[in-house]
């Protein structure tokens, strides 16, 4: 049973433009997100964190909201790039318990 | 800098034999994690050690596998009598503070 979910698999985002990727979660113990960005052959790497005290952090042109009544977290690149060509995996773990639980990724292509 | 590594990179092998995979985690990482990702599957979280305590096994997905981390560095993973499910990437992961998880680039494990 998925904890961590990540409905698409890919997405395609012009360049220049948005790109949002979804997450959701069922436990509802988890308060600490994570998002690692994975090119092939390589380990993930890690992007951005939201703790559950906030609804929104920012990093550049990485934004990462978190909804909790929904157990829902976006991550938006704007603009997106062409280097943002990646899978993305979305991660949660409860503070009080380092194991990090990750979703299937989601493989984002950015169209020139 | 002296990321995290992992070898071999590659490894091909058998179904019946043993394998073991090694990590060298990031020099003064407390935690060390193995994870696996299979084909079209996200990052399985397999085994977690943090310090001195008892390892985290609650994701081995059977006895034939296991893990051990000496003196606090190196973590290995054995993999006994292989089976061709067990074809994978493994990923080592190591941290200092609960998040941030810095990985390897990997051992993609071929059972033929």
């Amino acid at each position: 049973d998925q904890q961590v979910k990540q409905n698409s698999p890919s997405l395609s985002v012009q360049e220049g433009r948005i790109s949002i990727l979804n997450c959701d979660y069922t436990n509802s113990m988890f308060d600490y997100f994570l998002w690692y960005k994975k090119y092939p052959a390589e380990g993930p790497t890690f992007l951005i964190s939201i703790s559950s005290i906030k609804d929104k952090n920012e990093d550049g042109r990485f934004t990462v909201f978190l909804n909790k009544s929904a157990k829902h977290l976006s991550l938006h690149i704007v603009p997106s790039q062409p280097g943002d060509s990646a899978v993305y995996f979305c991660a949660a773990s409860e503070n009080r318990d380092d194991k990090i639980i990750f979703g299937k990724g989601t493989r984002l292509h950015i169209l020139p | 800098g002296a990321g995290v590594s992992q070898s071999p990179s590659n490894k091909v092998t058998e179904k019946g034999k043993d394998v073991e995979l090694r990590c060298d985690p990031i020099s003064g990482h407390t935690a060390l994690y193995w994870y696996r990702q299979s084909l079209g599957q996200g990052l399985e979280f397999l085994i977690y050690f943090q310090g001195n305590s008892a390892p985290d096994k609650s994701g081995l997905p059977s006895d034939r596998f296991s893990a051990e981390r000496t003196g606090g560095s190196v973590s290995t993973l054995t993999i006994q009598r292989t089976q061709q499910e067990d074809s994978a990437v493994y990923l080592c992961a190591s941290s200092l503070t609960i998040g941030t998880q810095y990985f390897g680039p990997g051992t993609r494990l071929t059972v033929l």
